[in-house]
């Protein structure tokens, strides 16, 4: 069981928009930024969204992350069947002392 | 661009010492700015910490772990390896290595390793 909530599985159809959630607490996602991965089928994650809603150098703007409270959320819009992969929230969680990830969410692009 | 390979073993017996090392290429080790670390992930399920080190040494470990993790760092060729002890069949797991970039409330990695498959079996 994951410090971090995100659902198990988010869909939608291609060009169309979804969000994925990250639920926390104060001692974590209340208090530390928040960055999100994505994992494509058989390969290693990959830097999606840093510092809540900065993205790294080559990921398109279609990507987003916001965060309020004690949640985050990774927002993708134009939906693409490349898209389809798991995505991990992740923070540091200032009570247990340790890097902590959030269970991933499966994207399928029906 | 920064690159990161995994090696080593892909087969450790039960409570055996699994030993990993990471190697970096196109970038050193020893920069100031930055935390490597360890992560791993069971077959199907998400991800997990292990820890992290930094070019002179300190090390950040996951309670969790601690008691059977060691995070060592070799700035001459360019490495960081892990040894973790114990092993039982629940560290079957893809063993990641990354840079981690870690400031007060800032926790993230970029880039990662493909990853090494460590199955704990007799």
């Amino acid at each position: 069981q994951s410090v971090l909530t995100q659902p198990p599985s988010v869909s939608a159809a291609p060009g169309q928009k979804v969000t994925i959630s990250c639920s926390g607490s104060s001692s974590n996602i209340g208090n530390d930024y928040v960055s999100w991965y994505q994992q494509l089928p058989g390969t290693a994650p990959k830097l999606l969204i840093y510092d809540t809603d900065k993205r790294p150098s080559g990921i398109p703007d279609r990507f987003s992350g916001s965060k309020s409270g004690t949640s985050a959320t990774l927002g993708i819009t134009g939906l693409q069947t490349g898209d389809e992969a798991d995505y991990y929230c992740g923070t540091w969680d200032s009570s247990l002392n340790t890097v902590v990830f959030g269970g991933g969410s499966k994207l399928t692009v029906l | 661009q920064l690159q990161l390979q995994e090696s080593g073993p892909g087969l450790v017996k039960p409570s055996e010492t699994l030993s990993l090392t990471c190697t970096v290429s196109g970038g050193s080790i020893s920069s100031s700015s930055y935390y490597w670390g360890w992560i791993r992930q069971p077959p199907g399920k998400g991800l997990e910490w292990i820890g992290s080190i930094y070019y002179s040494g300190t090390t950040s470990y996951n309670p969790s772990l601690k008691s059977r993790v060691t995070i060592s760092v070799d700035t001459s060729k360019n490495q960081f390896s892990l040894k973790l002890s114990s092993v039982t069949a629940a560290d079957t797991a893809m063993y990641y290595c990354a840079r981690h970039v870690a400031r007060i409330e800032v926790n993230w990695f970029d880039p990662w390793g493909q990853g090494t498959l460590v199955t704990v079996s007799s």
